[in-house]
């Protein structure tokens, strides 16, 4: 079975600050894996997602994203936060193997960014 | 630009009562599924289907009911409602299963059983 953990309910950063928000994940074989936000009352919305190649992914908004296999990890950054950045963050996660497999989802992290 | 529509953005069903939450998307996507959210347990999946005439369970299908009779059109039925299933409600699509592409989502049905 696959999972993801994402350890922290809330991040607090200053503007201006780089903000990092935290993603394991477990899977059998090799992952797909992304990260979508998700603002007041809307439905989630793609930010970035690692397929192959480059473990550093960049995405919308400034965002990246760093695989690390060795730590199952996919961590969310950017070098500089913005008030407008608070929303809801969910890592996710797909087994790469052939066929329509599931997506499986964090709990999420809600990002505050305090002016 | 439509991309995923769902209707009704929000109802209030008393429980026993029985209703059909809609979910289209007009980009021909192979992959509909539906999930609910609710606080502190992210996002899980209820039923999803690969094609028109193809579903399947996802982690917590009891309750509800889905049929796929084209390729736009992914209902989402709840059969005799239960406060349980009070939720946010989500439709989310993707290409076919060669794509390694991401979801798209509706903006949500809220879904309150008294």
């Amino acid at each position: 079975a696959q999972s993801v953990a994402q350890p922290e309910d809330q991040v607090n950063v200053a503007e201006g600050n780089p903000l990092t928000v935290k993603c394991t994940y477990s899977v059998s074989g090799n992952p797909y894996l992304f990260w979508y936000v998700q603002y007041p009352n809307r439905g989630l919305q793609f930010l970035l997602k690692y397929i192959t190649g480059d473990n550093l992914v960049k995405g919308s908004y400034g965002f990246e994203a760093e695989f690390n296999k060795s730590q199952t990890s996919f961590h969310l950054k950017k070098p500089s936060a913005l008030v407008s950045d608070s929303a809801l963050y969910f890592c996710a996660v797909r087994d790469r193997g052939g066929g329509y497999q599931k997506v499986t989802f964090g709990t999420g992290t809600k990002l505050q960014v305090i002016p | 630009n439509a991309g995923v529509t769902q209707t009704p953005k929000f109802q209030v069903l008393k429980t026993g009562q029985s209703m059909t939450l809609q979910c289209a998307q007009d980009m021909n996507h192979e992959y509909m599924s539906w999930y609910r959210q609710d606080p502190g347990m992210g996002l899980r999946l209820i039923h999803y289907s690969v094609g028109a005439g193809i579903t399947d369970q996802g982690e917590v299908p009891n309750g509800y009911n889905v049929s796929r009779s084209t390729t736009e059109d992914f209902p989402l039925r709840l059969l005799s409602a239960a406060p349980s299933q009070t939720s946010v409600y989500f439709c989310a699509s993707r290409p076919g299963q060669s794509n390694t592409g991401e979801l798209f989502f509706g903006e949500g049905s809220r879904l309150t059983v008294l």
